[in-house]
C-alpha cells in the first residue's frame, strides 16, 4: 500500500542552524500539505501545495522558513536559522484534491513525522 | 477565519460504555468535516468524514451546522478505541484546519 514517505524521522540541531526535511507524497496525489505539531496541540498548516504552487501559506513563518515542490511532486521544507521554538513534529500529508462532482477527494494521507529538537 | 474546537483533552470511559468526543467549529462557508485518529506508535488516518455518512470501527458522526458542531459518537466503547482523535475542517477553498485533539482512554 502505497504511503507518505518522510525524512529524516529525527532531527537535532543547534539553534541558528538550518535544517530541511523531505517529504515524497503518495504518487498522484495532487496537493501536498506541510504541518507544524508542538506537543499538545493539534497541527498547524504551515503550507499548502496544489501540485507545484503555493496556495496557501499564510501561517508559514516566511522570515526563516521555505518550502518548495519543484516538479508538484517530492517537497522540502526549510529553516534557517532554527530557533528554539521551532521544536515540535513536522508532518507531512497528501492528497489526491477534488475529483469528481459530488465527490471528495480531500482525504489527507499523512506521512510519519520528523522529530525536530532545537538546542 | 475557520476554527476548529474540542473542549476534552482528556476523555476516559470503561469498555462497553457509550463514549462522544466532542468538535465545534466556526466558519461562514459551508464545510468539510473530518475525523483523524492516531493510535500509538501509528501515523494520523482519516476514520470518517461527514460526506460520506458512514460508521467506521462502530464510530458515527453527524454534521449539526444548526449547532456547527461534528461530535464523534459510539455506543459501545473498545479497549483498542484508546488512541487520539482530532476533528478537522476543510474549507471551500480546501484549506485545512485541525483541533487540537481529545485522548481517548478505555479502560477495561
Amino acid at each position: 500500500e502505497a504511503e507518505v514517505a518522510q525524512s529524516p524521522r529525527y532531527k537535532i540541531t543547534e539553534k541558528s542552524q538550518a535544517v530541511a526535511f523531505w517529504c515524497d507524497p503518495i504518487s498522484g496525489h495532487a496537493t501536498l500539505y506541510w504541518y507544524r505539531q508542538i506537543l499538545g496541540q493539534g497541527p498547524e498548516l504551515l503550507v499548502q501545495f496544489q501540485d507545484e504552487s503555493v496556495v496557501d501559506d499564510s501561517q508559514l513563518p516566511k522570515d526563516r522558513f521555505s518550502a518548495e515542490r519543484l516538479k508538484g511532486v517530492d517537497s522540502t521544507l526549510k529553516i534557517q536559522p532554527a530557533e528554539l521554538g521551532d521544536s515540535a513534529m513536522y508532518l507531512c500529508a497528501s492528497s489526491l484534491a477534488k475529483g469528481l462532482a459530488g465527490m471528495s477527494y480531500n482525504e489527507q494521507f499523512f506521512g510519519p513525522g520528523t522529530r525536530l529538537t532545537v538546542l | 477565519a475557520q476554527r476548529v474546537t474540542q473542549p476534552e483533552k482528556l476523555l476516559s470511559v470503561f469498555k462497553g460504555a457509550p463514549v462522544e468526543l466532542k468538535c465545534n467549529y466556526s466558519y461562514s462557508g459551508s464545510p468539510e468535516l473530518f475525523w483523524y485518529v492516531q493510535y500509538s506508535r501509528q501515523r494520523l488516518q482519516l476514520l470518517l468524514r461527514h460526506i460520506s455518512r458512514e460508521s467506521i470501527k462502530g464510530f458515527t458522526a453527524d454534521l449539526n451546522k444548526g449547532e456547527t458542531s461534528f461530535h464523534l459518537k459510539k455506543p459501545f466503547a473498545q479497549e483498542e478505541d484508546s488512541a487520539m482523535y482530532y476533528c478537522a475542517l476543510n474549507t471551500n477553498a480546501g484549506k485545512s484546519t485541525f483541533g487540537d485533539g481529545t485522548t481517548l482512554t478505555v479502560k477495561p
